[in-house]
């Protein structure tokens, strides 16, 4: 199985929104609703931020949201702020009992 | 409030065995999944496999011919094992739960740096 596929990169001025894309198969992302979104700072272990495609965990600000279409998740950021820079990693439960993480995208906030 | 905290060796000769343990606190590893997730310098995160605590497995296919991992609930730790270990097997090493139902990581390790090198 390869990775799930996110952009390398993308930015943002503060306040702004930005989508971050998660493109797998229908033998993952499409097939299952079980993607979540983890957000690592440099140095940190990385910490759940969304859950079954477009559940918020407690604690975690309402501006991230998730959604899914077809083989493709997206994580949105609205009203970016400087704490949100950080890199983000897509992940998915896919056919035959095995997990997924996407490459991982790297948040610039302008 | 669950706690894991990854154990091991920082440094392995090439062709060698990498041994790490996670070990659970402020709860009970019974009734869960665990998972072993690593982290090459300057790469991405890759899942490495995981394991319940009846101690049944499944493994990333690209490592299964080298990995193991095993359950001791008496401990309430898990471990891995990875041999013949190469310079590629560089990496932060992170253990953590999966939530119940099994469909995120809901508590993670702060990570161990694994270095091969001779």
């Amino acid at each position: 199985q390869s990775a799930l596929t996110q952009p390398r990169s993308v930015s943002g001025s503060p306040g702004q929104s930005v989508t971050i894309s998660c493109t797998g198969t229908s033998s993952d992302v499409g097939g299952y609703n079980y993607v979540s979104w983890y957000q690592q700072h440099p140095g940190k272990a990385p910490k759940l931020m969304i859950y079954d495609v477009g559940k918020r965990p407690s604690g975690v600000p309402d501006r991230f949201s998730g959604s899914k279409s077809a083989n493709t998740a997206s994580l949105t950021i609205s009203g970016l702020q400087a704490e949100d820079e950080a890199d983000y990693y897509c992940y998915s439960y896919g056919v035959s009992n095995y997990w997924l993480f996407g490459g991982g995208t790297k948040l610039t906030v302008l | 409030q669950v706690q894991l905290q990854e154990s091991g060796p920082g440094l392995v000769k090439p062709s060698e065995t990498l041994s790490l343990t996670c070990t659970v606190s402020g709860g009970s590893i019974n009734n869960y999944f665990w998972t072993w997730i690593r982290q090459p310098p300057g790469k991405g995160l890759e899942w490495i496999g995981f394991i319940y605590s009846s101690g049944s497995t499944n493994y990333n296919p690209s490592l299964k011919s080298r990995v193991t991992i095993s359950v001791d609930t008496s401990k309430n730790q898990f471990s891995l094992k990875l041999n013949s270990v190469t310079t590629t097997d560089t990496a932060v090493y992170y253990c953590a739960r999966y939530s119940s139902p099994p469909y995120f990581l809901d508590y993670w390790g702060q990570g161990t740096v694994v270095t091969v090198s001779s």
